[in-house]
């Protein structure tokens, strides 16, 4: 079964501090990935997303994920974490159409300490 | 550009009655575009998947008359609750795809829908 699971439901992280933030996928085919961004009572706003190519894809904000087709891991990093950066991450994947659904993961909510 | 609007961001109705939500692509033509739901602080469930010109796919144990979805242009899909009850209050995003470059699912900025 098509399943992302988002071990880390809650992260606190020290401002300026790194942040790893973790996703693992199950999906049969090759999959599109992404991460996306939700502040309270918003819509989601793209992050980054791995079609094909360089494992390693860059974002917006500073952002950055790797995939690694062995361990089905998409992880989401950012060297130095700022306060607005508090908010919903979920990831997603879709199959390699771009009229195909979305599946995300349960999300992980991160919290910036100053 | 990929930019998807959608109308109204918040919307308060009484028990019995019936809502629309509009979910428009402002710069780009969507032949699909999705409708989720989002309970607090859980992740999106999708419910359907809105084709243009045709009927709605919707997700097991989504009911598609309580949820009607039309999408009859390529730049504009509807979700109407109808007979909205309280357990209907949610938060509905919807989302679209850039066919031409498939830049990836642009979403709406959602619609929160209170049933007093």
């Amino acid at each position: 079964a098509q399943s992302v699971t988002q071990p880390d439901i809650h992260i606190t992280v020290s401002e300026g501090a790194s942040l790893e933030l973790r996703c693992n996928y199950s999906y049969g085919a090759t999959p599109y990935l992404f991460w996306y961004v939700q502040s309270p009572g918003q819509g989601l706003q793209l992050l980054l997303k791995y079609f094909s190519g360089d494992t390693l894809v860059q974002g917006i904000k500073g952002f950055e994920a790797e995939f690694k087709r062995s361990q089905s891991s998409f992880n989401l990093r950012k060297p130095s974490v700022h306060w607005s950066d508090a908010a919903e991450y979920f990831c997603a994947v879709g199959a390699a159409s771009n009229t195909g659904k979305l599946i995300f993961g349960q999300g992980t909510t991160l919290q910036v300490k100053p | 550009g990929a930019v998807v609007s959608q109308h109204p961001s918040w919307v308060i109705c009484k028990s019995g009655t019936s809502v629309k939500i509009e979910c428009r692509s402002l710069d780009f033509q969507a032949t699909t575009m999705f409708w989720y739901r989002q309970f607090p602080k859980q992740s999106l469930m999708l419910m359907a998947t809105s084709n243009e010109g045709s009927k709605a796919t919707y997700e097991q144990g989504v009911e598609k008359d309580k949820f009607l979805i039309n999408h009859a242009s390529l730049t504009l899909s509807t979700l109407t609750v109808t007979s909205a009850h309280p357990e209907d209050s949610s938060f509905y995003i919807c989302s679209a795809s850039d066919m031409d470059s498939y830049k990836g699912y642009t979403f709406g900025s959602g619609t929160r829908l209170t049933v007093v």
